[in-house]
């Protein structure tokens, strides 16, 4: 299946909000409401932001917040900070246990 | 949440094989769904396949079939990938994940082990 299609990078301002749109078809994002986003910072591991489209795990800001609207997964992050700075992947449930990532957004706070 | 540990980083050959280990601290683990996923700086991360608990469920990644081979031992916690015909595409650094719901994307990721091919 084809990677999932994030812009390559975000920017705003502190205490601004941003959105990141994760776009794929019916059969991953638009079929399931398994999509999970990741946070990474350089040189650190992915660490998950976002589980099944909108769920915030424990100890995650209630800044980060995601939705779906057909084929697109979204990610906003409200009240902008500086260590929001950071490489942001969406991924999705494809079917027959499979997963598909998207190619991940640079987000930068100006 | 699950603690993994993988294996070192290592440097092979092309055409050779490696094979990475990804050990857990306790048997939760063994509740869990691995998915071994590898990253490329500059590109987003690739999906290499899943292992179930018990170890007896396998599915691959198209790209992969035919080359990857993923193993569990339950009764020391550890989950194996091993990658064989190595081509210099094949450098990057692999992660270990873990999630304990079917069908969810991965909860956490091991540290990952950089494999560089390189002759």
């Amino acid at each position: 299946q084809s990677a999932l299609t994030q812009p390559a990078s975000v920017s705003g301002s502190p205490g601004q909000s941003i959105t990141i749109s994760c776009t794929g078809s019916y059969n991953e994002i638009g079929k399931y409401n398994l999509v999970s986003w990741y946070q990474q910072h350089p040189g650190e591991v992915p660490k998950v932001i976002i589980q099944e489209v909108s769920k915030r795990p424990s100890g995650v800001s209630e800044r980060f917040s995601g939705s779906k609207s057909g084929y697109t997964a979204s990610l906003t992050i409200s009240g902008l900070q500086a260590e929001d700075e950071a490489d942001y992947y969406c991924c999705s449930y494809a079917g027959s246990s499979s997963l598909v990532f998207g190619g991940g957004t640079k987000v930068t706070v100006l | 949440q699950v603690q993994v540990e993988q294996s070192g980083a290592e440097v092979k050959k092309p055409g050779a094989s490696v094979k990475v280990s990804c050990k857990a601290a306790g048997h939760t683990f063994n509740n869990h769904y691995v998915h071994w996923v590898r990253h490329t700086p500059g590109q987003g991360p690739e999906w290499m396949g899943i292992i179930d608990p018990g170890g007896v469920s396998i599915t691959y990644a198209p790209t992969f079939e035919g080359r990857v081979t993923m193993t569990r031992d339950t009764s020391t916690t550890t989950v194996y990938m091993e990658l064989s015909s190595l081509m210099y595409e094949d450098t990057a650094v692999y992660y270990c994940t873990t999630v304990g719901v079917w069908g969810r994307p991965p909860d956490y990721w091991g540290q990952g082990t950089l494999v560089t091919v390189s002759s």
